[in-house]
């Protein structure tokens, strides 16, 4: 079965870096675009990047473009988030999602969530 | 960038009852883009509905969605306990963007 599993978090001061990764198992990998998604502390889903199946493409949500960095290795079946510049706004779950299909239009599977939280 | 409201905000019934969710687009959206999940608490959101109409894999039947253009309905024909939670609608936009609506919880009495 299809399982994603981020790692990663934790706290850290504004100005500062975190890298998240993601492993997955259960389907193949290098098939799929792959997503990141958030959630501030009782709020609502907040998309944040997505890359393409093969790494060649990469989107961002306007307020994370140019500190944050979405990757991947699919040798090793792994999805990364690198943030940089961290900001208060930034604290929240982060999940990694699977692409549907090959369109990516939608998120069929989720991770459990790994918390970041941005605070001196 | 495509803004989608959600109504209710809360909607509090009985199992049993039939349920519906709206979700409205400050623009038209081809149905393919629109998508609807359900989250409970502590857990990440579940994929319902993906191309407006079409249900993910193993959600039950009493799930369906529904609409076009710039209004769309996820209706629980009837509730069961395990559906409370909140309820989210998706959309895909050019750019690539993804959005997502803010919510509509739903309570059961």
């Amino acid at each position: 079965q299809v399982q994603l599993v981020e790692s990663g978090g934790g706290v850290v001061q504004p100005g500062g870096s975190l890298r998240l990764s993601c492993a997955a198992s259960g389907f193949s990998f290098s098939s799929y675009g792959m997503h990141w998604v958030r959630q501030a502390p009782g709020k609502g889903l907040e998309w944040v990047a997505v890359i393409s199946y093969d790494g060649a493409n990469k989107y961002y949500e306007d307020s994370v473009k140019g500190r944050f960095t979405i990757s991947r290795d699919n040798s090793k079946n792994t999805l990364y988030l690198q943030m940089n510049s961290l900001r208060a706004e930034d604290t929240a779950v982060y999940y990694c999602a699977k692409g549907r299909d090959g369109h990516n239009y939608a998120f069929d599977y989720w991770g459990q969530g790994t918390l970041v939280t941005v605070s001196s | 960038e495509i803004v989608l409201t959600q109504s209710p905000g809360t909607l509090s019934l009985s199992p049993g009852e039939r349920a519906s969710l709206s979700c409205r687009a400050s623009q038209s959206v081809s149905s393919s883009y629109l998508a609807w999940y359900q989250q409970k608490p502590g857990q990440a959101p579940r994929l319902l509905i993906y191309g407006a109409s079409s249900r993910a894999t193993g959600i039950p039947d009493r799930f369906s969605g529904s609409g076009s253009g710039t209004d769309f309905t996820l209706t629980i024909s009837r509730l069961e306990p395990e559906d409370f939670g909140v309820y989210y609608c998706q959309q895909y936009g050019s750019s690539p963007m993804y959005t997502f609506g803010q919510g509509t919880k739903l309570e059961i009495k």
